[in-house]
């Protein structure tokens, strides 16, 4: 079975600074997608970003990119120049490919610093 | 765009009564929708798959009978929680997923808190 491990319960970054928020799955699959997601205090979930398996281009959002290793089945997320509204849950989703459901890991709770 | 809304936003109902929350994908069609319930500080918790014409899939240990969904449209499906009680209180969150090139990505509605006296 597939399972998604987030490792760090919570994290504070500086306002303007970097963070890395980590990721690690587990897969005998070999085509999937990994998705990054930020709930705010509102608890609307909201995607972040998206990578497909099969890539081996990091994605990037603007501020927000991804460090994915495959082989080491980790999928981190860089926030740079993070902002008070980056202040949120980040949560790390796994879906494999022809199935449409999500394991989503524990979170991770995100505090940015003025 | 892919927006899901999600009605109603709030509800607070007596122990024993039924509550249907409605979840819509507003600017694109789902086959798929999913419903999830989420407690205090913790991630989201997968209750059942609704496909569009079909009878939803429901996840171990959720009772079919307690929450009951109805996917009658490609924009629409519900969720009734049934002869409700307080250990029934909790967020509740639906997804519509939409098919981007080769990914199936789920479009999350924005919850609906719901207190059970």
């Amino acid at each position: 079975a597939q399972t998604v491990t987030q490792s760090q319960p919570e994290m504070s970054v500086q306002e303007a600074e970097t963070v890395t928020l980590s990721c690690t799955y587990d897969t005998s699959e070999s085509d999937y997608y990994l998705f990054w997601y930020k709930q705010p205090p509102s608890r609307q979930m909201i995607l972040v970003i998206r990578q497909e398996a099969y890539k081996q281009q990091n994605a990037t959002e603007n501020r927000f990119s991804v460090n994915f290793q495959k082989a080491a089945k980790s999928f981190s997320l860089k926030i740079s120049d993070s902002q008070l509204g980056d202040a949120a849950m980040y949560f790390c989703a796994y879906s494999t490919s022809g199935t449409y459901k999500y394991i989503f890991g524990t979170g991770t709770r995100l505090k940015v610093l003025a | 765009g892919a927006v899901v809304s999600q009605h109603p936003s709030w509800v607070i109902c007596k122990s024993g009564t039924s509550v249907k929350i409605e979840c819509r994908s507003l600017d694109f069609q789902a086959t798929t929708m999913f419903w999830y319930r989420q407690f205090p500080k913790q991630s989201l918790m997968l209750m059942a798959t609704s496909n569009e014409g079909s009878k939803a899939t429901y996840e171990q240990g959720v009772e079919k009978d307690k929450f009951l969904i109805n996917h009658a449209s490609l924009t629409l499906s519900t969720l009734t929680v049934t002869s409700a009680h307080p250990e029934d209180s909790s967020f509740y969150i639906c997804s519509a997923s939409k098919r981007g090139g080769r990914v199936e990505t789920q479009y999350f509605g924005p919850g609906t808190r719901l207190l059970v006296l």
